[in-house]
């Protein structure tokens, strides 16, 4: 166990739908990173948070938005989704930097239909 | 373009043999390299980091050699076990003005009794 909890586990929408995924980083840690995993492309980068404020920005779409809130959880909101959007989500969180171990959360799947 | 190149395909070993996965790099200074595990469905669980300056690092059974020279990165598991089976993902810093970890594609080592 990592000590980063995702919710949901799994998650089954429609095309143009609106999800949000729920992640706690582990005691302490301060950054918090957002991958998306599919199939075809392997684990991509998307964004990285560090004590509330957006650190870095990896691939990611404009329909995807994330924030991290004072208790140092995340979101991260996809929206007007595609098929293509179909994809393991991890969270990963550090103590501080991209330099520090990583540590990932179980994932949330997420399928559009 | 910068890559990240791991072998897609499967390596399969016998028990008790040693597994040599590589990690070749283009179009990037990595200032230190990871390892990393992954189990299907589950998230990368950190395993070995290695800086610029170091040649070698070891971890129990994993050694891990880092030629910036050539650019790959050797990932050992000597004695190797059943147990062992995973895709075995190697990340380096993105260099790119802010911290972020970019990952190969993943090689899967399948170890037989």
């Amino acid at each position: 166990d990592s000590g980063v909890t995702q919710t949901p586990k799994h998650l089954i929408t429609a095309t143009g739908q609106r999800v949000t995924l729920r992640c706690s980083p582990r005691s302490g840690d301060l950054s918090v990173y957002w991958y998306q995993q599919s199939l075809d492309q392997g684990l991509q980068f998307l964004i990285q948070y560090y004590n509330g404020e957006e650190r870095a920005k990896g691939n990611i779409l404009e329909r995807f938005s994330a924030q991290q809130f004072p208790d140092l959880h995340s979101e991260l909101n996809l929206s007007s989704l595609e098929l293509g959007d179909s994809a393991l989500y991890f969270c990963a969180s550090s103590a501080r930097s991209a330099t520090d171990t990583q540590y990932f959360g179980p994932g949330t799947r997420l399928t559009v239909l | 373009s910068q890559k990240i190149e791991q072998n897609s395909e499967a390596l399969n070993i016998q028990e008790g043999k040693t597994a040599t996965l590589t990690c070749n790099y283009t179009n990037y200074s990595p200032a230190y390299l990871q390892w990393y595990r992954q189990d299907p469905g589950r998230g990368p669980v950190f395993l070995l980091l290695i800086r610029e300056n170091e040649k070698e690092k070891r971890k129990e059974r994993l050694k891990v050699t880092f030629d910036t020279t050539l650019k790959q990165s050797l990932f050992h598991i000597t004695a190797s076990q059943p147990a062992d089976s995973a895709t075995y993902l190697c990340a380096l810093d993105g260099n790119t003005g802010f911290q972020k970890l970019v990952f190969g594609t993943g090689t899967r080592l399948l170890v037989s009794p």
